[in-house]
């Protein structure tokens, strides 16, 4: 099977620009989940996608959204970006039914900076 | 706020040591809790998946678990350069959001 892929790998904006990120996950995984990664506050959970719905979210602000298609590709945007956005997105996709054994694999990764 | 806790490091080994690696959590209604390798630059690997109190192994590696102290551990056998990596711990939030919780990670450095 083929892994996790995400799309572009690396990105440099500058800040108010927005930023589409794009996720595909492994075949037959419905659920998406992405995060964001720094230095500084290590990997941090922003939303959760399955069957097309957010499912879960985590703490971060209205800028960050995402959505998930009907073949479970997910995108996440960013808008107004800001020079903290500056960061390691990951996507992890998961069969998403909340098993014991769910396990999340992770795709590559987008470098984004924002200068 | 739910949290899972690792000592940063660096944790530096010599080569074909044992290499021990814990990780403490609060959420006791947690049940599954997973270890993942992440070289420098690279996205996030799974090494191993642990869900009962005791030890599972795979390989070289060891993942040990005791719920009632809220710790998990991975000891890693025979310590090799090319395990020189960030090993991050996750534990699956036991509540209604299922997320996993990541540790910040521990820098492990094998020396030859």
């Amino acid at each position: 099977k083929a892994g996790v892929t995400q799309t572009p790998r690396y990105l440099i904006k500058t800040r108010g620009q927005q930023v589409t990120l794009s996720c595909s996950p492994i075949s037959g995984h419905r659920s998406v989940s992405w995060y964001q990664q720094t230095p500084g506050q290590g990997l941090q959970f922003l939303f959760e996608y399955f069957s097309e719905t957010q499912r879960n979210k985590g703490n971060f602000p209205g800028r960050f959204s995402g959505r998930q298609f009907s073949n479970s590709r997910s995108e996440m945007n960013v808008s107004t970006l800001e020079l903290g956005d500056s960061a390691l997105y990951l996507c992890a996709s998961s069969n998403g039914e909340r098993g014991i054994g769910e396990t999340q694999y992770f795709g590559p990764g987008t470098r984004l900076l924002v200068l | 706020q739910k949290e899972v806790e690792q000592n940063s490091g660096p944790l530096s080994v010599p080569e074909g040591a044992i290499a021990s690696l814990n990780c403490t959590y609060s959420d006791r209604g947690s049940q599954s809790f997973f270890w993942y390798r992440q070289y420098s630059g690279k996205s996030p690997e799974l090494i191993m998946s642990i869900y009962s109190n005791g030890d599972k192994e795979d390989g070289r590696f060891t993942a040990q678990l005791n719920k009632a102290s809220q710790y998990v551990s991975l000891l890693i056998r025979d310590s090799q350069p090319s395990d020189s990596a960030t090993y991050l711990c996750a534990v699956r939030d036991g509540g209604s959001q299922g997320n996993l919780i990541f540790g910040k990670g521990t820098k492990l450095s094998v020396k030859p």
